[in-house]
């Protein structure tokens, strides 16, 4: 089973604070990683996400970093606000491969003010 | 616009008793796909569907059947449920192929088996 390996579980950050959640990922063929974030009693929705022939992808105060050589990839939060407080799942698949989308187990993230 | 819909949001079953989760969506998305989420474990695909009138196992698909009668409902059923199937289940669907990947989640439905 092809595995994309989050950390760390939980996080806790005052607001203004820059979280970073970290992934690694296993399968060379993977080229397509979004982010995904849930908010308590929703579903998961697409945040962001990256494709390997770019090291950097920003939007707002989300960033993603791609380290093709080392097969990870992490997302930081630029000065975060209370409501970022939220789950986030990383994932990885070949691109336009959406049934093979493998997650990672999840970040709880708490943003206190 | 409702994007997917789950009905029902909550239930609780005795081991033994069977029950379908219903999934629709009204963006004629061509793929839908049955996520179970539990603390710890992330999102792990049950089963999938890429078209109308086809299945496809995922990563846990033991205990769990699947129907696509019409494009845009998918129905996750469980036939004899047990305690290990207490979980909130989601329902997604995309594009399908070339679509640039993005899923569009419902807001779960939470069981729970006693």
């Amino acid at each position: 089973q092809q595995q994309v390996k989050q950390s760390p579980q939980s996080l806790i950050v005052q607001k203004g604070g820059i979280p970073i959640i970290n992934c690694a990922y296993e399968n060379t063929a993977f080229d397509y990683f979004p982010w995904y974030q849930q908010f308590p009693g929703k579903g998961p929705a697409l945040l962001i996400a990256i494709r390997p022939d770019v090291s950097e992808k920003k939007e707002g105060r989300f960033t993603i970093s791609f380290n093709k050589s080392a097969k990870q990839f992490s997302l930081h939060i630029m000065d975060s606000q209370p409501g970022d407080s939220a789950t986030y799942f990383c994932a990885a698949s070949k691109t336009w491969v959406t049934d093979k989308l493998i997650f990672g187990t999840g970040t709880r993230l708490q943003v206190f003010p | 616009n409702a994007g997917v819909t789950q009905t029902p949001k909550f239930r609780v079953l005795k081991t033994g008793q069977s029950m379908t989760l219903l999934c629709a969506q009204d963006m004629n998305h061509e793929y839908m796909y049955w996520y179970r989420q539990d603390p710890g474990m992330g999102l792990r695909l049950i089963h999938y569907s890429v078209g109308e009138g086809t299945t496809a196992k995922g990563e846990v698909p033991d205990g769990y059947n699947v129907s696509r009668l019409k494009k845009q409902n998918f129905l996750l059923g469980l036939e004899s449920a047990a305690p290990s199937q207490t979980s909130v289940y989601f329902c997604a669907s995309s594009q399908g192929q070339g679509s640039g990947g993005e899923l569009f989640f419902g807001e779960g439905s939470r069981l729970t088996v006693l």
